[in-house]
């Protein structure tokens, strides 16, 4: 049974341009959640989409966006990157919101130049 | 606000000792409460998890964990520290709101087993 899957898992970009990553929920999980962590610190909460739209979101700008398609899979867009972007980026897939049974991807680590 | 606090972010143990990792929260409600484990360039894996049932938790790995209430603690222990146990070491407390919720984690103990 596969698990989360996250892609790219390591990509460099430049300032101020945009990147979108990746992820496939668990199979039978239909909440993805988006978490960002920076080097040496815990998991900071971007956003959370259930049934294609945004349920809550955390203490980021508007440049951090994403999307859930039909399938359940999701997109997290950063627009004008800038170097402290620079982190890993986890994707957390739930069965209906309920952090119960989390599963983690292994994550993006995305570095900004 | 809901919030957790990892006291110590190096823990250094020798194999075969105790293993203690020590978490605080601060919470107005009951709490559910989270351990994940991390290892090199890996995502989060869960260990245990305390959602208002028994009070001490058994996790993998031999992991457990005890919430007293009394000292709004959740501390992590295993009897005997094993090579493969050196990771880093996540608390974290699920935040509720307005019908959906999130994780809140501390800033993580990054554990060392020595031989």
């Amino acid at each position: 049974d596969a698990g989360v899957t996250q892609s790219p898992t390591h990509l460099i970009k430049t300032r101020g341009q945009q990147v979108t990553l990746r992820c496939s929920p668990k199979s039978g999980h239909d909440t993805v959640s988006w978490y960002q962590q920076a080097l040496g610190q815990g998991p900071q909460f971007i956003f959370q989409y259930y049934e294609e739209e945004e349920r809550q979101r955390g203490n980021f700008p508007d440049r951090f966006s994403g999307h859930q398609f039909p399938n359940y899979s999701s997109e997290l867009n950063v627009n004008a990157l800038l170097l402290g972007d620079s982190a890993l980026y986890l994707c957390a897939s739930s069965s209906q919101g309920w952090g119960y049974g989390y599963t983690f991807g292994s994550g993006t680590r995305l570095t900004v130049v | 606000a809901q919030s957790v606090t990892q006291l110590g972010s190096h823990v250094s143990v020798s194999e075969g000792a105790l293993v203690l990792l020590r978490c605080n929260y601060s919470s107005s409600v009951p709490p559910y409460l989270f351990w994940y484990v991390q290892y090199p360039n890996q995502g989060l894996q869960l260990l245990l998890k305390y959602t208002s049932a028994a009070t001490l938790v058994k996790g993998i790995n031999g992991f457990e964990a005890e919430f007293k209430k009394s000292e709004t603690s959740f501390h992590l222990t295993k009897p005997s520290a094993h090579m493969s146990d050196a990771a880093e070491y996540f608390c974290a407390v699920r935040l509720t709101q307005g019908g959906s919720e999130k994780l809140v984690f501390g800033k993580g103990t990054k554990l060392t087993v020595n031989p």
